[in-house]
């Protein structure tokens, strides 16, 4: 059973492009949390996404971000217009269907954003 | 809003020797569990051990064992017999319902030889 996925681990844009972020859950998991991570800092919760829905999406900046977990596919993060502050460690962790309080959330390696 | 705060930015400690990492949170909840996760070089998030509010006993996982204090709103883990392995960034995370973890600031594990 892979691990949860996530590509590209590095990832260059320009300001002002466009940076798509993709993470594959384990195999069953329909739960799936995308985190931030900035230099010397620990996670920022950003959004918390089940298939096709959008449970909460508290720590998502209002501009420029979304993210989305279609019934079909790896969930996407998508940050339009880049800025060198958008530059983090974006990193998703999934759980299965029956979350509780003590269920793990699996992690992948993150993507490194960088941009210049 | 929960918070979890970690005071020490960073921690050294002799190989074979025991260390213990601070984490402190504040909440109104009363039904939420605790984590420790260690993140080596790699970026890897790794989970060392759990903790569940509504238990007294402290959790333990081979060489780490946490001293969980409820009252107090404390959550430290200790690292027993401290291997080069073990050398990695240390989270402690916390979460309730609404699933997201809150992770504090983290703690750098520096261990010597």
């Amino acid at each position: 059973n892979a691990g949860v996925m996530q590509n590209p681990r590095h990832l260059v844009r320009r300001r002002g492009q466009e940076a798509r972020l993709r993470c594959s859950p384990m195999k069953g998991h329909s739960h799936v949390y995308w985190y931030r991570q900035l230099p010397e800092e620990g996670l920022k919760f950003m959004v918390y996404l089940q298939k096709e829905n959008i449970i909460d999406e508290s720590g998502m900046p209002k501009e420029r971000f979304s993210a989305e977990f279609p019934k079909e596919g790896p969930s996407i993060l998508r940050i339009q217009q880049v800025v060198r502050g958008d530059s983090a460690a974006y990193f998703c962790a999934s759980s299965p269907p029956s979350t509780g309080l003590n269920t793990e959330a699996f992690f992948g390696q993150g993507t490194r954003l960088t941009v210049v | 809003a929960q918070t979890v705060t970690q005071s020490q930015p960073e921690m050294s400690v002799q190989e074979a020797e025991t260390v213990t990492l601070s984490c402190t949170y504040d909440t109104s909840e009363s039904d939420y569990y605790l984590f420790w996760y260690k993140q080596p070089p790699s970026r890897q998030m790794i989970l060392v051990i759990r903790q569940e509010a509504y238990k007294q006993q402290n959790a333990t996982e081979n060489r780490f064992s946490v001293n969980f204090q409820k009252a107090a709103k404390s959550f430290s883990l200790k690292i027993s017999d401290s291997q080069l392995g073990d050398a990695a960034m240390y989270f402690c995370a916390y979460r309730s319902r609404g699933n997201k973890l809150v992770f504090g600031a983290g703690t750098i594990l520096r261990v010597k030889s």
